[in-house]
């Protein structure tokens, strides 16, 4: 059973324009939520996170929105660069624990 | 800058050897956990290690054990590789939230 769910296996997005990636969870006991960004052969680097008290943290081009009713979380990135192409993993970390849940990835593509 | 290093990008080994992958962390953190990457599945956790001797297993630990003697360094043995684990191995340490991986090993068992 994936409690961390990404759907979308791949994004393809223009220069300049806004990536969405998405991110749905099944379990209500995560307390922080973050992203991470892999390149092939590299391990995934921290981006953003978010408190299960927020609903949005921002931190340059990047900003993470956290519905908690729709269990849903989402990646801004705004504006898209080709630097950007990447495998996007959401976490979830579980309360009063240090074990993260990982989604499956998606993988963006960001087209010059 | 935290800084998590493995020991090898790549490694090839036969099925049936007893295989090492070795991970050092210079930030003196608590945790440190071990996953495994493979296409389609995401970062699956074999083991964790909340403290130097002190493991608990993840959610994939069959094929695999863990030797925490000290507090930087945390190793992963597959004690008899089998093809099954061919895979990207990623090591990784933290303190509060956010967790800090390294490049990651390419293992691929023949």
């Amino acid at each position: 059973d994936q409690q961390v769910k990404q759907n979308s296996p791949s994004l393809s997005v223009q220069e300049g324009r806004i990536s969405i990636l998405n991110c749905d969870y099944t379990n209500s006991m995560f307390d922080y939520f973050l992203w991470y960004k892999k390149y092939p052969a590299e391990g995934p680097t921290f981006l953003i996170s978010i408190s299960s008290i927020k609903d949005k943290n921002e931190d340059g081009r990047f900003t993470v929105f956290l519905n908690k009713s729709a269990k849903h979380l989402s990646l801004h990135i705004v504006p898209s660069q080709p630097g950007d192409s990447a495998v996007y993993f959401c976490a979830a970390k579980i309360s009063g624990t240090y074990k993260y849940i990982f989604g499956t990835g998606t993988r963006l593509k960001v087209l010059a | 800058d935290v800084k998590v290093t493995q020991s090898s990008r790549y490694l090839v080994k036969r099925t049936g050897e007893k295989v090492f992958l070795e991970c050092v962390q210079d930030m003196d953190h608590e945790n440190m956990f071990w996953y495994r990457q493979d296409p389609g599945l995401g970062l699956r956790l074999i083991y964790f290690s909340y403290d130097v001797k002190m493991k608990e297993k993840g959610d994939i630990p069959e094929g695999y054990s863990v030797s925490r003697e000290k507090k930087e360094r945390f190793s992963l043995i597959l004690e008899s590789a089998s093809t099954n684990q061919t895979s990207m191995y990623l090591c990784a340490s933290n303190m509060n939230t956010e967790a800090f991986f390294g490049q990651g090993t390419r293992l691929t068992v023949v």
